[in-house]
């Protein structure tokens, strides 16, 4: 079955913009988690999505949000870039039942430059 | 806090020679530890979980609650081993699929 996608690979912004990733989760999958890799800092959750509700959320500040669709699929939009936004944004998806934690199947992520 | 700690950021062995990634953690409860590998141009993916008590490509991991500790093992290191190791801790408390991630070891495994 296919895996998880992302969309796009990668993204050239400018300080200031705004940006939305799009993620479509493995069928059946009703948890979606977003999470930021940089060299720095390495892997952080941002939050998660579990059948279009927020169920938690990392220590991000509020540019960052996100939302989940009925059909699972989940996006995240970052609002007035900053140049420290660059990073690699992962998506993963799990757990068809309500219980956690689950095994998590990571996207290929999108690269996000911030110029 | 809820931290996770990968001191080593670079392992390097040779072929044949036993692995040992270090993990430790922080956590007030009882939580959930999992180690992610991410191979060259492939996708993070879970290598295993420590509920399951599996051994997943000759790698094995114990809780130990005593020393907060979930180390990875290979008696046997192979090349292709060669990775990025992650280990990451969810918090058992509610229904989260949240994952704490340590900063990661590189494995290099010398033929």
């Amino acid at each position: 079955k296919a895996g998880v996608t992302q969309t796009p690979r990668y993204l050239i912004k400018t300080r200031g913009q705004q940006v939305t990733l799009s993620c479509s989760p493995i069928s059946g999958h009703r948890s979606v988690s977003w999470y930021q890799q940089t060299p720095g800092q390495g892997l952080q959750f941002l939050f998660e999505y579990f059948s279009e509700t927020q169920r938690n959320k990392g220590n991000f500040p509020g540019r960052f949000s996100g939302r989940q669709f009925s059909n699972s699929r989940s996006e995240m939009n970052v609002s007035t870039l900053e140049l420290g936004d660059s990073a690699l944004y992962l998506c993963a998806s799990s757990g068809r039942m309500r219980t956690a934690p689950d095994t998590q199947y990571f996207g290929p992520g999108t690269r996000l430059t911030v110029l | 806090a809820q931290r996770v700690t990968q001191p080593e950021k670079l392992l390097s062995v040779f072929k044949g020679a036993p692995v040992e990634l270090k993990c430790n953690y922080s956590y007030s409860g009882s939580p959930e530890l999992f180690w992610y590998v991410q191979y060259s141009r492939q996708r993070l993916q879970l290598l295993l979980r420590h509920i399951s008590r599996e051994s997943i490509k000759g790698f094995t991991a114990d809780l130990n609650k005593g020393e907060t500790s979930f180390h990875l093992k290979k008696p046997f290191a192979q090349e292709e081993d060669s990775a990025m190791y992650y280990c990451a801790l969810s918090p058992s408390r509610g229904a989260t699929n949240k994952l704490i991630f340590g900063t990661g070891t590189l494995l290099a495994v010398q033929p």
